[in-house]
């Protein structure tokens, strides 16, 4: 199956700074999300990017899919994006319905 | 419209019981994914149900089950708990149409801890 890896597994960043984290696929996919995990544990919807460039506030996205990869643009941090980022994407194979792979997360703390 | 909804939010259990889940998609979804997540094996794919029947299922053994109801929702059974079986689950709901652009939206998860 799909392998997803993200780098860095974790990031240190003070108020203000920008960061840029990584999120590397195995295989050609029709889905790929990037989501925020708060500290209750739900999964927040950043981006639904399977190829491509979006931006939403101070986070953009962009995802080359020929060359298998995607990265999350964090500007301006703050405290409260604090928390860990998943990138998880689902190939073409109808076998696989609905299933997402996930990697295994970049644990954010931004300090004030 | 409501999100996904998950009930109930905690539990605790004593190894050797069972448990069920319950997930609510969101309305005009009709797929439901369930998903175990552990420090140790990070966020997992258990099973995904569209329009009541199984439509995959990832690496887990038999003690853990789902069915899917014919309003979309979805429940999940874990048979003889294990301390292992301690995790967060998450359920998450879309349209499901298999093979094409879908995103996937999560709900709050229930967390089973099995003492």
């Amino acid at each position: 199956g799909i392998q997803v890896e993200q780098s860095p597994p974790d990031l240190i960043l003070q108020e203000g700074a920008n960061s840029t984290l990584r999120c590397n696929f195995s295989d050609s996919v029709n889905n790929l999300q990037w989501f925020h995990q708060n500290p209750w544990g739900q999964l927040i919807n950043l981006f639904y990017i399977p190829s491509g460039t979006k931006q939403n506030g101070r986070l953009s996205a962009t995802t080359v899919a020929t060359e298998r990869y995607s990265l999350l643009y964090i500007s301006s941090s703050q405290t409260t994006d604090s928390g860990v980022y998943f990138c998880a994407a689902k190939t073409w194979d109808n076998n696989a319905g609905n299933m997402l792979t996930f990697g295994g997360g970049t644990r954010l703390m931004v300090k004030p | 419209k409501a999100g996904v909804t998950q009930t109930p939010r905690y539990l605790i259990k004593t190894r050797g019981q069972q448990v069920t889940l319950s997930c609510s998609p969101i309305s005009g979804h009709r797929s439901v994914s369930w998903y175990q997540q552990t420090p140790g094996q990070g966020l997992q794919f258990l099973f995904e149900y569209f329009s009541e029947t199984q439509r995959n299922k990832g690496n887990f053994p038999g003690r853990f089950s789902g069915r899917q109801f014919s309003n979309s929702r979805s429940e999940m059974n874990v048979s003889t708990l294990e301390l292992g079986d301690s995790a967060l689950y998450l359920c998450a709901s879309s349209e499901g149409l298999a093979g094409s652009t879908d995103t996937q939206y999560f709900g709050p998860g229930t967390r089973l801890t099995v003492l």
